[in-house]
């Protein structure tokens, strides 16, 4: 979907680095999330937003923190990348709706941590 | 652990028959449940959803069935088509504007 971008689409990076994820929305949607997709375990939230600097965790945070200083942005950053950090990395925006709670996702980031 | 499941990783299919998709939850306060579908290299799409008022919701060649004294749902997919192949999430929600989701199943609809 246009409305959410994510970047970079590819990332490799090395073990102990700090690495930032960028979540762009045009659809003026208040909550944000990311999510973490991993097999055998689908998508797992991260963390997620409910206004600007207004932030909460998801099931997985630990080694995690976001930031969102405007509506349309919401970042996540790994402070010290793990291998264990290795994942397709997917933002979210909505709900599109106050009923079917459908949210729109991004394209997703492939993270690689060596 | 995952108040969310699908147990069965994979499906596979015979183009213009019925796929039939299982979801099964623990979490007795999730008032809201959706499918998402994912093709590689893409980001998830909704698909269809259902609140837990109904135990029907149909959307063309769609239908998501809610079970809740079972706490059981399942998605139809009739006819299947080779388009249809692509991996399917269940989520739930508490009405707390936050999705769970199952660890998906693949679906696989052969010619």
């Amino acid at each position: 979907d246009a409305g959410i971008t994510q970047s970079p689409r590819h990332k490799v990076t090395e073990t102990g680095t700090p690495v930032t994820l960028r979540c762009h929305q045009t659809e003026n949607h208040r909550y944000m999330y990311w999510y973490r997709q991993d097999p055998g375990h689908g998508l797992r939230l991260i963390h997620y937003s409910y206004g600007v600097k207004d932030t909460d965790k998801g099931e997985v945070s630990d080694g995690y923190s976001v930031s969102r200083s405007k509506t349309e942005d919401f970042l996540l950053t790994l402070e010290s990348a793990t291998s264990s950090q290795t994942s397709v990395y997917f933002c979210a925006a909505g709900p599109k709706g106050e009923v079917d709670y459908g949210y729109t996702f991004g394209s997703g980031t492939r993270l690689t941590v060596v | 652990d995952q108040q969310v499941k699908q147990n069965s990783p994979s499906l596979s299919v015979q183009e213009g028959r019925i796929s039939i998709l299982n979801c099964d939850y623990t979490n007795s306060m999730f008032d809201y449940f959706l499918w998402y579908k994912k093709y590689p290299a893409e980001g998830p799409t909704f698909l269809i959803s259902i609140s837990s008022i109904k135990d029907k919701n149909e959307d063309g060649r769609f239908t998501v069935f809610l079970n809740k004294s079972a706490k059981h749902l399942s998605l139809h997919i009739v006819p299947s088509q080779p388009g249809d192949s692509a991996v399917y999430f269940c989520a739930a929600s508490e009405n707390d504007y936050k999705l769970s989701f199952g660890a998906g199943t693949t679906v696989t609809v052969r010619a």
